[in-house]
């Protein structure tokens, strides 16, 4: 069992629809991640927060809206998405990231494998 | 950007073999984390070794980080079928820039 939780695990979704993506902690940890993840590549990093604000936006696409409504929860707006978007969205937390604390090892969840049609 | 870049791709040994992994980066690092993923799994944290330690072991893992060539070694001796699964090397900047993953060793562990 892991102690990032992620739901749901898998989303089918049209390119029209709205969803959205959830992630929970109970750690303690202050920052956190949402990672997207292609068959047989590594985890690109998307978003980060530190201490719920938004900290690193990698040039991500306006089709994906993070918000982190309190310290341990993360979530992933989803709208409009196109098939290239078709991948596993990890999440992650760590104990903190300004500072010494950015690398501090990461917790991931499962992910969410989503499909878009 | 990519950072850290595994060698080899994919590697196959029978159980009970020891496995080697590399991982070479570019520019300087605070430490080096090395990650385990099964297959439709997350990403599980092995071991981190920092910029000034030159190994570090950890249960059937032992990791060795060798800065003058920007290079780090996985070693898991003793392999198991469990230990079938991605690894991924992920450097850690000194500047203020995120934890990059490599490209991954497939490792499989024949029974």
């Amino acid at each position: 069992d892991t102690e990032v939780t992620q739901t749901p695990k898998h989303l089918v979704m049209g390119m029209t629809n709205k969803k959205s993506l959830k992630c929970e902690q109970h750690m303690g940890h202050r920052a956190m991640y949402w990672y997207k993840q292609k068959a047989k590549k590594p985890p690109e990093l998307m978003f980060v927060y530190s201490y719920e604000k938004l900290s690193i936006n990698e040039s991500v696409p306006s089709r994906f809206s993070p918000e982190c409504p309190n310290s341990s929860l993360l979530n992933l707006h989803l709208h409009a998405l196109q098939p290239e978007d078709s991948a596993l969205y990890l999440c992650a937390s760590s104990q903190d990231y300004a500072g010494r604390g950015k690398n501090q090892p990461q917790h991931f969840g499962d992910g969410t494998r989503l499909s878009i049609l | 950007s990519q950072q850290g870049e595994e060698d080899p791709q994919a590697l196959s040994i029978q159980e009970g073999e020891n496995a080697t992994m590399n991982c070479s980066y570019k520019t300087s690092i605070n430490n080096l984390q090395w990650y385990r993923q099964n297959s439709g799994r997350g990403l599980v944290h092995l071991i981190l070794i920092r910029s000034n330690e030159r190994e570090k072991h950890s249960g059937r893992l032992r990791v060795t980080l060798d800065t003058s060539k920007k290079s780090s070694s996985l070693l898991i001796t003793a392999s198991r079928a469990a230990d079938t699964a991605s690894y991924f090397c992920a450097t850690a900047s000194s500047g203020n820039t995120p934890l990059v993953f490599g490209k991954g060793t497939r490792l499989s562990v024949i029974a």
